[in-house]
């Protein structure tokens, strides 16, 4: 069985200051890794899909990197803004066979 | 934590079958379930909105008539796919909200893998 785990659960951050948290995953048979933005009665916004190892992309202030060595992935938001205030979902992409997603973790940002 | 239960995890059936997914919220109720499809490497694309007690809400070129969805109680939605024909072929997912203490959470299923032959 896959486990994907996600830290923190949750986090609040001041205004500008940046952030980062973590996506765990098995390192074994890596195929793709997807992280989504969710925030209360919406969909899950896709932020980045992950392939390589060492991948790094970046969208805006926010950029994720990739160790499938390692099994990991950070997200990093550059100067939080209150709108960055969401849950951040990892995904492990299983082949296509399934989708095995991580906790979440809540980000609070405070104004 | 909460669970989401999706059945079938993979079903291979002929052109015109129609076939029925469902998803299950185990240990809570969801007032809300989401139905997405994607392709391989590629993100989530939310299919449909499921609210228990009433008519589904589609997303733009999501034909209704083609993907009928079912929400009759609180902890189960249902995907049919009528009449399939090979282009659905796709991974189809599920995922339930749950909103304890104020917070909502979301939670997903496995999967259905559906490939038409």
């Amino acid at each position: 069985i896959l486990n994907v785990e996600q830290s923190p659960q949750s986090l609040h951050v001041q205004e500008g200051d940046s952030t980062n948290f973590t996506c765990s995953f098995p390192s074994s048979n890596f195929y793709a890794l997807h992280w989504y933005r969710w925030e209360t009665a919406k969909s899950p916004e896709a932020l980045f899909v992950m392939t390589l190892n060492g991948d790094e992309k970046k969208k805006g202030r926010i950029s994720a990197t990739l160790n499938t060595k390692e099994g990991y992935s950070y997200l990093y938001i550059k100067g939080s803004q209150p709108e960055d205030s969401a849950t951040y979902l990892c995904a492990l992409d299983n082949y296509g066979q399934n989708f095995v997603f991580g906790p979440g973790t809540r980000l609070s940002v405070l104004p | 934590g909460a669970v989401v239960s999706q059945h079938p995890s993979r079903v291979i059936c002929k052109s015109g079958t129609s076939v029925k997914i469902e998803c299950r919220s185990l240990d809570f109720q969801a007032t809300t379930m989401f139905w997405y499809r994607q392709f391989p490497k590629q993100s989530l694309m939310l299919m449909a909105t499921s609210n228990e007690g009433s008519k589904a809400t589609y997303e733009q070129g999501v034909e209704k008539d083609k993907f009928l969805i079912n929400h009759a109680s609180l902890t189960l939605s249902t995907l049919t796919v009528a009449s399939a024909h090979p282009e659905d072929s796709s991974f189809y997912i599920c995922s339930a909200s749950s909103r304890t203490g104020g917070n909502e959470k979301l939670f997903f299923g496995s999967g259905t893998q559906l490939s038409v032959l």
